[in-house]
């Protein structure tokens, strides 16, 4: 068990919906980082958080968004769903802003169909 | 372009036996890392290595950072059926946080 959270485990939606994903970092840790795995792409960066600043963007796409809220946990939302979408979507979390190891939640499968 | 690249893809070996596996990354690195994945779940992370640390340890597992050559490889020792898993590095560049992870490798133990 590495210490983060994510919410929900599984999410099935359809094509144009927009879902919320949430993520509670380790208890010390301030930066939070999204990534999207799926089995064409790989594991892609999508967007860094840290103690609530945009830190670092990846390929996020401008229908994703994502936010940390002052008591560090962060949520990605994402809009207009396409099938493309579907994937694995991890949330890290790290004790610094960089170079340091990252701690991996469980993931939410995200299905859309 | 990716950053970290594993190889091979895919690597089945007996338990018992030691399990290499290589990582080629194209610029220069802050620090280089290593994760495990068991099958849908998330990540691990198994060790760091820095760009001016030529060899670490830990436990069964063994890295080693080729700065000139810009590779890494991580070596398992005496590998258990536990170590099935997928393995990936992650090269961390740059002034900001950005890991950019390999495509990963396959690692299957035969009991």
């Amino acid at each position: 068990d590495s210490g983060v959270t994510q919410t929900p485990k599984h999410l099935i939606t359809a094509t144009g919906q927009r879902v919320t994903l949430r993520c509670s970092p380790r208890s010390g840790d301030l930066s939070v980082y999204w990534y999207q795995q799926s089995l064409d792409q790989g594991l892609q960066f999508l967007i860094q958080y840290y103690n609530g600043e945009e830190r670092a963007k990846g390929n996020i796409l401008e229908r994703f968004s994502a936010q940390q809220f002052p008591d560090l946990h962060s949520e990605l939302n994402l809009s207009s769903l396409e099938l493309g979408d579907s994937a694995l979507y991890f949330c890290a979390s790290a004790r610094g802003v960089s170079y340091n190891e990252q701690f991996f939640g469980p993931g939410t499968r995200l299905t859309v169909l | 372009s990716q950053q970290g690249e594993e190889d091979p893809q895919a690597l089945s070996i007996q338990e018992g036996e030691n399990a290499t596996m290589n990582c080629s990354y194209k610029t220069s690195i802050n620090n280089l890392q290593w994760y495990r994945q068991n099958s849908g779940r998330g990540l691990v992370h198994l060790i760091l290595i820095r760009s001016n640390e030529r060899e670490k340890h830990s436990g069964r597992l063994r890295v080693t950072l080729d700065t000139s050559k810009k590779s890494s490889s991580l070596l398992i020792t005496a590998s258990r059926a536990a170590d099935t898993a997928s393995y990936f590095c992650a090269c961390h560049t740059g002034a900001n946080s950005k890991l950019t992870f390999g495509k990963g490798i396959t690692l299957s133990v035969r009991p």
